[in-house]
C-alpha cells in the first residue's frame, strides 16, 4: 500500500530553534499534504493544508509566520517551525491523498509521525 | 465547521467480546475515516466510507449519511486490538480531516 514517511521521528530542541520536519510520499504522488497537531490525550488538529507549488491554506489560531510549509514537489511538503516554544511541543502528524487521472481522492495515507519536545 | 462525537470515550471489554464504536458528525460529508492510533502515536487508516458498509477481517465499518452516523464493529476482539481508534471527517475532496476525541479500547486477556 501506500507509504508516507516523516523525518525526523523525535526530536529535542532548545528554546528558540527553528525546527524542520519532513514529509514524504514514497510511492505515489500528492498535489494535496495536511499537517496535523496533537497535544497530549487530546485529538488531532488540522494546522494546515499544503499545496504543491502554491501557498499552504491554514486553519484559524494557526500563525503562518511561525508554521512555515514548503510543498515543494509532489512528494514533499516541510513543516518548519520557527523560533520553537514549549508550548510548541506536541506530536506532528502530515497525511497525503494520492493524485489519480487528475483528481483528488478522498484516500488519505498517514505520516508515522514526529513528536517535538521544546526544553 | 464539523461536530465529531465519539461513544464511548473509554472502553474495556474481555477478550472475544464484540465490540461497537459509535461516531456522530453535524455537517454532510464526502468521506468518513476510521483510524487507529496505537501507544506510539502511529496512525493506521482501517476504513474509508462514503456510504454503505465495508469489512476487512473481523472489523466492520457501517454508515448512515441519512443519519449522520457511523459504527465501528470490531467481532471476537483480541489483546491486539487495544488501542484508540479515532473517527473523521472530510467535507470537501480537497478538504482536511476533522476528528473526534477517540475511542480508548482495552481488551483483557
Amino acid at each position: 500500500g501506500a507509504v508516507v514517511s516523516q523525518h525526523p521521528s523525535r526530536v529535542i530542541c532548545k528554546s528558540g530553534t527553528s525546527v524542520k520536519i519532513e514529509c514524504r510520499s514514497l510511492d505515489f504522488q500528492a498535489t494535496t499534504m495536511f499537517w496535523y497537531r496533537q497535544f497530549p490525550k487530546q485529538s488531532l488538529m488540522l494546522m494546515a493544508t499544503s499545496n504543491e507549488g502554491s501557498k499552504a491554506t491554514y486553519e484559524q489560531g494557526v500563525e503562518k509566520d511561525k508554521f512555515l510549509i514548503n510543498h515543494a514537489s509532489l512528494t514533499l511538503s516541510t513543516l518548519t517551525v520557527a523560533s520553537a516554544h514549549p508550548e510548541d511541543s506536541s506530536f506532528y502528524i502530515c497525511s497525503a491523498s494520492p493524485l489519480t487521472t487528475g483528481a483528488v481522492t478522498d484516500t488519505q495515507y498517514f505520516g508515522p509521525g514526529t513528536r517535538l519536545t521544546v526544553l | 465547521k464539523n461536530e465529531v462525537e465519539q461513544s464511548p470515550q473509554n472502553l474495556t471489554a474481555q477478550e472475544g467480546e464484540f465490540i461497537t464504536i459509535n461516531c456522530s458528525y453535524s455537517v454532510g460529508i464526502s468521506a468518513l475515516h476510521w483510524l487507529q492510533q496505537h501507544p506510539g502515536g502511529g496512525i493506521v487508516s482501517l476504513f474509508m466510507l462514503s456510504s454503505g458498509k465495508k469489512k476487512h477481517g473481523r472489523l466492520i465499518a457501517t454508515i448512515n449519511i441519512q443519519e449522520k452516523h457511523s459504527s465501528l464493529h470490531i467481532t471476537a476482539s483480541h489483546p491486539r486490538d487495544s488501542a484508540v481508534y479515532i473517527c473523521a471527517v472530510r467535507g470537501g475532496g480537497a478538504d482536511g480531516l476533522t476528528f473526534g476525541k477517540g475511542t480508548h479500547l482495552i481488551i483483557q486477556p
